[in-house]
């Protein structure tokens, strides 16, 4: 069974700094990956997707993450925060078997001045 | 703009009453997926329609139904209303076919408070 394990469900930088949030997949095929974002008040917004192309995949933003498939992970970085990326952050696994879509239960990212 | 358009934005009312939130999907996408967000209960799946027909079922009580039109337009219908409904409606759409790397478009949401 697919499963998605966001590790934080808070994490905390300093405007400027590295931004590092974890997800953690489980999936007995190859999964198609992907990072959403959300603001207040707003929608989910689809930073990035990993569809068994390139490893590492750039997002919107200044986001990027690695498909590390040993590791099962799918980690989503940031090399400086900005304050408005201060929001709620979903990892979702989906594959093609049955095209479930597993959200993970999110990491809301707090950006201190 | 995703594309998804949902209606209304926010409504408020009573328990025990019934209220319907539409779904438009982007132009072309078959499936539809209804999702519920809480506070307490984070982002969870309710149901997935395709091309009319339904899909999947996740977490939805039995006083909740949906149908997606030959128009493809989805509504979600909440009956007999309770204080614990409370909560942002989300729907999505996706293009067709079993391609796991299709994107999952969002709508904004329809903000549910029952008083």
């Amino acid at each position: 069974a697919q499963s998605v394990t966001q590790l934080d469900s808070h994490v905390s930088v300093s405007e400027g700094t590295p931004v590092l949030l974890r997800c953690n997949y489980s999936s007995s095929y190859s999964p198609s990956l992907f990072w959403y974002v959300q603001h207040p008040n707003k929608g989910l917004q689809l930073l990035l997707k990993y569809t068994s192309a390139a490893t590492l995949v750039k997002g919107i933003n200044g986001f990027e993450a690695e498909f590390k498939k040993s590791e099962t992970s799918f980690h989503l970085t940031k090399p400086s925060a900005h304050m408005s990326d201060a929001a709620e952050y979903f990892c979702v696994v989906r594959d093609y078997r049955d095209d479930k879509i597993i959200f993970g239960k999110g990491t809301r990212l707090h950006i201190l001045p | 703009d995703s594309g998804v358009t949902q209606t209304p934005k926010h409504l408020i009312t009573a328990t025990g009453q019934r209220v319907t939130l539409r779904c438009s999907p982007r132009s072309g996408d078959l499936s539809v997926y209804w999702y519920q967000q809480s506070l307490d209960q984070g982002l969870q799946f309710l149901i997935q329609y395709y091309n009319g027909e339904e899909r999947a079922k996740g977490n939805i009580l039995e006083r909740f139904s949906a149908q997606q039109f030959p128009d493809l337009h989805s509504e979600l219908n909440l009956s007999s209303l309770e204080l614990g409904d409370s909560a942002l409606y989300f729907c999505a759409s996706s293009p067709a076919g079993r391609d796991p790397g299709n994107t999952i478009y969002f709508g904004e949401g329809s903000w549910l408070t029952v008083v």
